[in-house]
């Protein structure tokens, strides 16, 4: 596999239901992050991690709980989330070192919850 | 308010024709990339700016960064319908910023 690939790709879940977003990246990369892209707003970053170090969290609940164990893998630990949490959940990686921000995503991870 | 303002926000033109979108804001950018994100996909990176002035050719594509570093557009000349998606600009305020700002996004559709 290449790139950056995120599963799963659509998840339905209720209010009270504890659920994983996964992405892994096979680009070398070691920055990684969490975007929201929901309808009629510009894309929101959530989580930055700068080899495996959180470097960014932008005011976001705590029913969202990122993790990454290492420079590849990312996840985003969801519970007791809210109909407005709706949205598509982007993940990115990044070089860290002299880079000009360049973000390669994966395809997104549609979340609804009832 | 948005840092950065793209428009227009719809854009529906017939395929050949040419048009151009904008993103605009009152902050300096280091650089700036245009994505483009097609439905059920994650957004994808065209082109990287770096130099106010600058002028980068992608086939029909052709983006500029505003001298002053505030600005960019994008032109794409004789539309097909796989332009169709949602072309976003985003903008670093530094270098090595691992926070980039993302534009409103310009939805294209192109006609057949």
């Amino acid at each position: 596999e290449t790139g950056v690939t995120q599963t799963p790709r659509h998840l339905v879940m209720g209010m009270t239901n504890k659920k994983s977003l996964k992405c892994e990246q096979h680009l070398g990369h070691n920055a990684m992050y969490w975007y929201k892209q929901s309808a009629k707003k510009p894309l929101e970053l959530m989580f930055v991690y700068n080899f495996k170090e959180q470097t960014e969290n932008n005011s976001v609940p705590s029913r969202f709980s990122p993790e990454c164990p290492n420079s590849s893998h990312l996840f985003l630990h969801l519970h007791t989330l809210q109909p407005e949490d709706s949205a598509l959940y982007l993940c990115a990686s990044s070089q860290k070192e002299g880079n000009t921000g360049e973000l390669f995503f994966g395809e997104g991870s549609r979340l609804t919850v009832l | 308010t948005q840092l950065l303002e793209q428009s227009p926000q719809f854009l529906s033109i017939q395929e050949g024709e040419n048009l151009t979108v904008y993103c605009n804001s009152s902050s300096v950018f280091s650089s700036l990339q245009w994505y483009r994100q097609e439905p059920g996909e994650g957004p994808v990176l065209l082109v990287t700016v770096v130099t106010g002035g600058e002028v980068k050719k992608l086939k029909r594509l052709t983006f500029q960064f505003g001298d002053a570093r505030k600005d960019s557009s994008l032109h794409i000349t004789a539309a097909q319908t796989g332009d169709t998606g949602l072309y976003l600009c985003a903008g670093a305020l530094s270098f090595g910023n691992e926070k980039l700002t993302f534009g409103t996004g310009t939805r294209l559709t192109i006609i057949p």
